[in-house]
């Protein structure tokens, strides 16, 4: 089956410490997108690629990291340097430049103590 | 700045009571209107693209439609298994994502 693929579900981290979230698709899609969602707000664009070894800065980039060294991989980093890390974190694709609908992983809650 | 606006934040509805969810939206040069259903806990599910006013689409009991100012997304008859957050999101000329609103709640009694 072809599909989008987050791990873990579930992150716990003490506060000061850097974390990396997963994120796998074997759709052969181009773009690649990281969203932060938080309660009664929409979701908010992290990061994007749209070629593997380039991605741009979204709205909200500061104290994260990113890398694309494959097409099908965009694991992003949350690092010490982001200031309220909890939230639930979602990972899209879209296929290509003449496609507009992205498509979504099921996300992985993380909880910083 | 391109800004998209659900309401209402929360709806409850009867089992086969039909109503609207609205998005309004205030972009410089739409190039598709989405629409997906969230459940609880996890990713957005992909429901409809509208690329222009006028247009209408439609998947079992939800059909959405589009004019120049803002999207509805009709739901008729709806069931329990409807129940869900429905978020409204826009691509315009201006950037390669897309800007979401922030959802409206639909819970749906038998």
């Amino acid at each position: 089956d072809g599909g989008i693929t987050q791990s873990p579900k579930y992150l716990f981290r003490k506060e000061g410490q850097n974390v990396t979230l997963s994120c796998e698709q074997n759709l052969n899609h181009d773009a690649m997108y990281w969203y932060r969602q938080d309660p009664g707000q929409g979701l908010r664009l992290i990061y994007y690629s749209q070629i593997v070894n380039d991605f741009q800065k979204g709205d909200i980039a500061e104290g994260y990291s990113v890398s694309r060294e494959k097409k099908e991989s965009f694991p992003l980093t949350v690092t010490s340097a982001q200031k309220n890390p909890t939230a639930f974190y979602l990972c899209a694709s879209r296929k290509d430049a003449a496609s507009y609908e992205q498509y979504f992983g099921p996300g992985t809650r993380l909880t910083v103590t | 700045e391109d800004q998209v606006t659900q309401s209402p934040e929360a709806l409850r509805l009867q089992e086969g009571e039909s109503s609207s969810l609205n998005c309004s939206y205030t972009v410089s040069g739409l190039r598709g209107l989405f629409w997906y259903r969230q459940d609880p806990g996890k990713g957005p599910e992909f429901l409809f693209t509208l690329y222009s006013a006028g247009e209408e689409k439609e998947k079992e009991r939800l059909k959405a439609t589009l004019t120049k100012k803002e999207s509805f997304l009709h739901i008729t008859a709806p069931k329990p298994e409807d129940s869900a957050t429905y978020l409204c999101a826009v691509r315009t000329y201006n950037n390669n994502d897309m800007r979401f609103g922030a959802g409206t709640r639909l819970t749906v009694k038998p």
